[in-house]
């Protein structure tokens, strides 16, 4: 079983839409969680650190549940910037390793 | 504001020749993090220093090593280049060692093995 599992997708909205994706984990005593935005062909880049219950930065939320073992993220009103491969990370409970989702993909649509 | 630079940024190189990617981290980050990323995969963790010490070592074949020297940049070396070894290769830098430092990656080494 992977450490990290995301719903691969794709996902495609209208822009304006509200969409949100989830994450699952395996290892119950990590603490550390992050989501990342990969472009084509480019390197993933910090869209959110998630501690404690969530996280919120302007209309992009993140959510914790740590007794399903899930992050969630949410992104409101779409725009056709935010298509992009989203990238759930999760840090091992030796704080060494992160670990990698597949990814999900999204398509923002006019 | 600074960014991690990788050189080269492309590479080709036959089977069986050797390679070496090389990570200059943010400046004042002492943590290097090297990751694989096939075609339509998520990044691989390979290997990871922090303070010029190897702090923790994932997938990496026999094949490659890395050093973290004393200006915080790295060195990835692959040697007997295998086809499946065709990937790109990220590095990641942190200002410090733990699960709670946030990792900047660098745009990536694109290594092509024909």
């Amino acid at each position: 079983r992977k450490e990290v599992e995301q719903d691969p997708g794709p996902f495609n909205v209208p822009e304006g839409a509200t969409v949100a994706f989830n994450c699952t984990y395996s290892n119950s005593a990590s603490q550390s969680f992050f989501w990342y935005r990969q472009d084509c062909r480019k390197e993933p880049k910090l869209l959110m650190s998630v501690y404690s219950s969530g996280n919120e930065d302007g209309r992009f939320t993140a959510q914790l549940n740590r007794a399903s073992q899930y992050i969630s993220l949410l992104i409101r009103d779409s725009k056709l910037s935010d298509s992009a491969t989203y990238l759930c990370v999760v840090g091992s409970d030796t704080g060494n390793q992160f670990y990698f989702g597949t990814g999900t993909s999204l398509t923002v649509i006019p | 504001a600074a960014g991690v630079i990788q050189s080269p940024r492309h590479l080709i190189k036959e089977k069986r020749e050797t390679a070496t990617l090389k990570c200059y981290p943010i400046p004042r980050h002492d943590t290097v993090y090297w990751y694989q990323q096939g075609p339509g995969q998520d990044p691989q963790f390979l290997i990871s220093f922090y303070e010029k010490m190897q702090s923790d070592k994932g997938s990496i074949p026999d094949r490659f090593s890395a050093q973290q020297f004393s200006d915080y940049h790295s060195e990835l070396n692959m040697s007997s280049l295998e086809l499946g070894d065709s990937a790109l290769y990220f590095c990641a830098s942190s200002s410090g060692l733990g699960e709670y430092y946030e990792q900047y990656f660098g745009p990536g080494t694109r290594l092509t093995v024909t």
